[in-house]
């Protein structure tokens, strides 16, 4: 079974760009989370998608937005880049029930703002 | 609100000494517990979880934790570490919403297994 593979695994971007990561989930998993984790600090849930729907959300601003496409691949797009938004950004996939079945992390995406 | 404490931001240990890496967690209901490793560059792989049963848990490359309601703890040890077990590692809850469960996790424990 594949695992989940996020693109890029490294990207430089400039205050004010908008960003757009992927995610590609594993085989069979419906539902697919997004964390992000800055340096030296442990992951922070930005939102979770079921069947193409938000599903729970963390405490992010609205720049920060997603999609979930029917073959349940993701995407996180982040708009208006601040300094602050450098970080590995963790995408989750699951089966509905995660907590049970267990959430399944891809490698990330550096993202560096400058 | 839910928090997660991990008291100790670095462990260093010798190989095939035993470790303990501590976890507190804050909640007023039942939560879900979960240790992650995180290996330099890569993404987090579960090592163990707690949902319900019986409180002592064994989990992936000879890890384990003990649930301990009553001191809300979840500590995880080995009782012989191996240079390769050098990583970080998280600890997480889950509070039980019924949707977007969410994983909330500790700052993490730098693991440093020495010769």
């Amino acid at each position: 079974e594949t695992g989940v593979t996020q693109s890029p695994t490294h990207l430089i971007k400039t205050r004010g760009q908008q960003v757009t990561l992927r995610c590609s989930s594993q085989s069979g998993h419906n539902t697919v989370s997004w964390y992000q984790q800055a340096l030296g600090q442990g992951p922070q849930f930005i939102f979770q998608y079921y069947r193409e729907e938000e599903n729970g959300r963390g405490n992010f601003p609205p720049r920060f937005s997603g999609l979930q496409f029917p073959n349940y691949s993701s995407e996180l797009n982040v708009n208006a880049l601040e300094l602050d938004d450098s970080a590995l950004y963790l995408c989750a996939s699951s089966q509905k029930g995660g907590e049970y079945y267990g959430y399944t992390f891809g490698s990330g995406t550096r993202l560096t703002v400058v | 609100a839910q928090s997660v404490t991990q008291l100790d931001s670095q462990v260093p240990v010798f190989e095939e000494a035993p470790v303990e890496l501590r976890c507190n967690y804050s909640s007023s209901v039942s939560v879900y517990l979960f240790w992650y490793v995180q290996y330099p560059n890569q993404g987090l792989q579960l090592l163990l979880k707690y949902l319900s049963g019986s409180t002592l848990v064994k989990g992936i490359n000879g890890f384990e934790a003990e649930f301990n309601k009553s001191q809300t703890s979840f500590h995880l040890r080995k009782p012989s570490v191996h240079i390769s077990d050098t990583a970080e590692y998280f600890c997480a809850v889950i509070l039980f919403t019924g949707g977007g469960n969410k994983l909330t996790f500790g700052t993490g424990t730098q693991l440093k297994v020495e010769l």
